[in-house]
Formats: structure tokens, C-alpha cells, sequence
């Protein structure tokens, strides 16, 4: 089946500092990635979606300079944090979808800014 | 505004009953729907999912689809203690495949 990872799965860092999280399709080819975060509790709430070698979309509300996005290539997407802050602690999930629009998601990174 | 609306629960079922799970929507331009199952500092993972009207089996699981009334559910029967999680509801419009989720129902499955 199609499997999704993320790495890391959990990290700590200090306020103002950046964190990159990784994620990969590991059998197929995506050409769309999309990044949700979901605080506890609450909904998954989709942050954007990723398109292999183009700009991401962000939805309404969602920080571009603060939350970087890469999609070089079919099987990578990733998501910087940069300059976190303690708001920024969350449970951030991708997904990928293949080529028959099903979307699989990733195992999560949970993050935690100190 | 597109909303997917669940019950927060918890629902809670004793072990071998049927446990019924509600999520409505509010745009009608949603054409697939999904449940997920989240456990506990968990990603979701993919129950089922349905376009057409009516109902979906498989295994212990139906969904069922009224567009007509913008409502879908999903059906556990036989219910264990293992099922015992989240369950969100997703709407897609296949124009975007951008994935709107319900803030989900937790069920608990009692021994």
C-alpha cells in the first residue's frame, strides 16, 4: 500500500529558532503534498497544499513567510517553521495523493517549541 | 464558509453494539466523503469513503450518503473496544481534492 512518512516525529526547539519537517511518498509519486496542523483536541485544519515544482497555495489565515514550504520533487515535500514560537507547538501531519487522487497521510510530527 | 459539523461525543457503546457516527455538510459542491480514524497522538487513517447515495459496506463498517439531506454516517457494528477513537469526517471537492474535516466524534467502546 501506499506509505507516507515524516521525519522527524517529534522535536523540541527554542523560540525563534527554525525546524524543518520532512515528508515523503515512499512508493509512489505525489505530485501534490498537503500540510494540516492540529492543535489538541481540535480538527485537522489544512494549513496548504503542495505542488511539485511550484509555489505552494496557503489557506486564509495561514503565515507564507512563517511556514515554508518545498516541493521539489515527487516524493519529497517539506515544511519550515521559522522563527517558532510557543503557538507554534502542534501536531503537524502531511499527506501525499497519488496518481488516482487518493490522499495517505503521513505518521505526524509533533513539535513543541520551548 | 465550508463546514463539516460532527458531534464532539463522546459516544459511548457497550462491546457488540452498533455504534452510529453523524456528520453533516454545508456545501453542496462536496462530491466524495471520507471517515478516519484517529487514535490518540495518531495520524488519521482511512475507514471509507463514499460519493454515490446510499449506503457502503465493508466488513463491520457501512457509510451511508443522503446528499439530498447533506448527511453522512458511518456504522460500526459490532463494536470493540479497539474502535475505541477519534472518528473524523472529511468532505471533498474533487475540482480541488482539498480534504475539509469535521472536528470529530470520540467514541468509546465499553467491555
Amino acid at each position: 500500500g501506499a506509505v507516507v512518512s515524516q521525519h522527524p516525529s517529534w522535536v523540541i526547539c527554542k523560540s525563534g529558532t527554525s525546524v524543518k519537517i520532512e515528508c515523503r511518498s515512499l512508493d509512489f509519486q505525489a505530485t501534490t503534498m498537503f500540510w494540516y496542523r492540529q492543535f489538541p483536541k481540535q480538527s485537522l485544519m489544512l494549513m496548504a497544499t503542495s505542488n511539485e515544482g511550484s509555489k505552494a497555495t496557503y489557506e486564509q489565515g495561514v503565515e507564507k513567510d512563517k511556514f515554508l514550504i518545498n516541493h521539489a520533487s515527487l516524493t519529497l515535500s517539506t515544511l519550515t517553521v521559522t522563527s517558532a514560537h510557543p503557538e507554534d507547538s502542534s501536531f503537524y501531519i502531511c499527506s501525499a495523493r497519488d496518481m488516482l487522487y487518493e490522499q495517505y497521510f503521513g505518521p505526524g510530527t509533533r513539535l513543541t517549541v520551548t | 464558509q465550508k463546514e463539516v459539523e460532527q458531534n464532539s461525543g463522546p459516544l459511548s457503546v457497550p462491546e457488540g453494539a452498533i455504534a452510529s457516527l453523524n456528520c453533516t455538510y454545508s456545501d453542496r459542491g462536496s462530491q466524495s466523503f471520507f471517515w478516519y480514524r484517529q487514535y490518540s497522538g495518531k495520524s488519521p487513517e482511512l475507514i471509507m469513503f463514499i460519493y454515490s447515495n446510499g449506503d457502503k459496506e465493508d466488513g463491520r463498517f457501512t457509510a451511508q450518503l443522503n446528499k439530498a439531506s447533506q448527511y453522512v454516517s458511518l456504522l460500526i457494528r459490532d463494536s470493540q473496544p479497539s474502535d475505541s477513537a477519534t472518528y473524523l469526517c472529511a468532505a471533498r471537492m474533487d475540482s480541488s481534492y482539498k480534504l475539509i474535516f469535521g472536528s470529530g466524534t470520540r467514541l468509546l467502546v465499553r467491555p
